[in-house]
């Protein structure tokens, strides 16, 4: 059963600290969503990835955030300095395009304090 | 532009139908429809195509009137597993596998 994973799955840390977030997206799906959910916001767009190259990466705060692809199997979100407004739940979703769905990992429900 | 969806919250008894409407300021080129469970990821349910084509995986049905840029998602004789929050998606590109815009959501509520 093919699935998209995240690690870790809940992160608390204190402000000003780095934190990463990684995602495995499913064996063959060339493109990765980075989501963050917040219960003010929703669900927003992050950046996401096509054939391991960045595509888009408007929804991110450019100056603490990045999001790289060192492989295919393997995305990384980072935040640096981590501050309490970036406490949300952030999911990665994998998918091809050739069938557009969406494919959800589980999410990393960061608390930054 | 994020979509804009209503009603936000639908209470209903098991087995009564619901509409949950997405609509957009901007040119569509598709409308992707998921299902968020209390604690759970955001699941597919279906996505609309310009043009008519439709792909999904339950037995749920749904409209697209590009004209109009508006989508409905339509619960007929709704079952306890249908609560959930419903998310409509636009595509910032119009590649058919882009980046979504989520509207804010509907809370559905099936009561027995």
């Amino acid at each position: 059963d093919a699935r998209v994973t995240q690690t870790p799955r809940h992160k608390v840390t204190e402000m000003g600290q780095e934190v990463t977030m990684r995602c495995q997206p499913i064996l063959g799906h060339n493109t990765v969503f980075w989501y963050r959910q917040t219960m003010m916001q929703g669900l927003e767009l992050l950046a996401y990835f096509r054939n391991r190259a960045p595509l888009d990466d408007s929804g991110m705060p450019k100056d603490r955030f990045s999001a790289e692809m060192p492989d295919a199997t393997l995305a990384t979100l980072k935040i640096q300095p981590s501050e309490p407004r970036d406490s949300a739940v952030y999911f990665c979703a994998s998918g091809t395009r050739d069938f557009n769905e969406q494919f959800f990992g589980p999410g990393t429900r960061l608390t930054v304090l | 532009q994020q979509p804009v969806q209503s009603p936000q919250a639908v209470i209903l008894r098991e087995g009564e139908d619901a509409v949950i409407n997405c609509s957009s300021s901007k040119a569509l080129y598709s409308v992707h429809w998921y299902r968020q469970k209390h604690g759970e990821a955001p699941v597919f349910l279906m996505i609309l195509l310009k043009g008519g084509e439709q792909k999904g995986h339950e037995k749920i049905s749904a409209s697209f009137n590009e004209k109009k840029q508006q989508s409905s998602l339509y619960l007929t004789a709704s079952q306890l597993s249908y609560s959930g929050t419903y998310f409509c998606g636009t595509e910032k590109g119009g590649g058919g596998a882009d980046g979504l815009t989520f509207g804010k959501g509907t809370h559905l509520i099936i009561q027995p």
